[in-house]
């Protein structure tokens, strides 16, 4: 079953602006990452924040961590067409034998130009 | 070579019959991950091996699913008797340890399986 869910679902933009995307998950977790996903294509990693970590800059790329509301945001800042893509955070528990990674629904952003 | 491979990149079937899902890991990883992924959804864990441990095998969905890393490389999962939700595509990571939880995981551009 998925961890959480990502808000929202479908995003549109043009080119220049900035996207935002949020996640909710429902369990504690050690980590929280992000994946993008093109169209017919592999998930590439993008960042990932510690559950220690508050706030992380990578490029164009900031993300939020508030464990309490167990809620994290992704906002890529002034977005190409290149980023038109499904963007999946992913929750990791260590469970002794691996990190295995729990995946939200995801957003599909759409950059136009 | 580069990154994770997966072969066939696409595969149809027809209901009740067997398929066979390679994947070819970064050289030098360690772990080794399944996930099964829906139309629409995110991917969802299958799972995990450490060399040719099959550590965790929570995800399966039935016992139809099977999964083997018999020389810590090389993967394959096998679907026996595909059913129509088996339809998805199964994507295969690799990372370098995966025991660690910041170990990054690698992912292959997937299989679409498609069952008629």
């Amino acid at each position: 079953s998925q961890q959480g869910e990502e808000d929202p679902q479908a995003l549109s933009i043009q080119e220049g602006e900035n996207a935002t995307m949020n996640c909710s998950y429902k369990t504690s977790i050690n980590n929280l990452q992000w994946y993008r996903q093109n169209s017919g294509r592999g998930l590439v990693h993008l960042i990932l924040i510690r559950s220690n970590e508050r706030e992380k800059h990578s490029g164009r790329l900031r993300v939020t961590l508030d464990t309490s509301k167990k809620s994290s945001s992704l906002l890529i800042t002034a977005s190409r067409a290149a980023d038109t893509a499904s963007y999946f955070c992913a929750t990791d528990r260590l469970t002794g034998t691996a990190s295995k990674l729990t995946f939200g629904t995801g957003t599909r952003l759409q950059v136009t130009l | 070579g580069a990154g994770v491979s997966q072969s066939p990149r696409y595969k149809v079937a027809k209901r009740g019959q067997d398929v066979a899902l390679r994947c070819d890991p970064i050289s030098g990883h360690v772990s080794l991950f399944w996930y099964q992924q829906a139309l629409g959804q995110g991917p969802e864990f299958l799972t995990y091996f450490q060399n040719e441990a099959q550590l965790d095998k929570s995800g399966l969905p039935s016992d139809r699913f099977f999964a083997e890393r018999p020389e810590g490389s090389v993967s394959t999962l096998k679907i026996q008797r595909t059913q129509q939700e088996d339809s998805a595509v199964y994507l295969c990571a690799s990372s370098l340890w995966g025991g660690a939880s910041t170990d990054t995981q690698y992912f292959g551009p997937g299989t679409r399986l498609t069952v008629l």
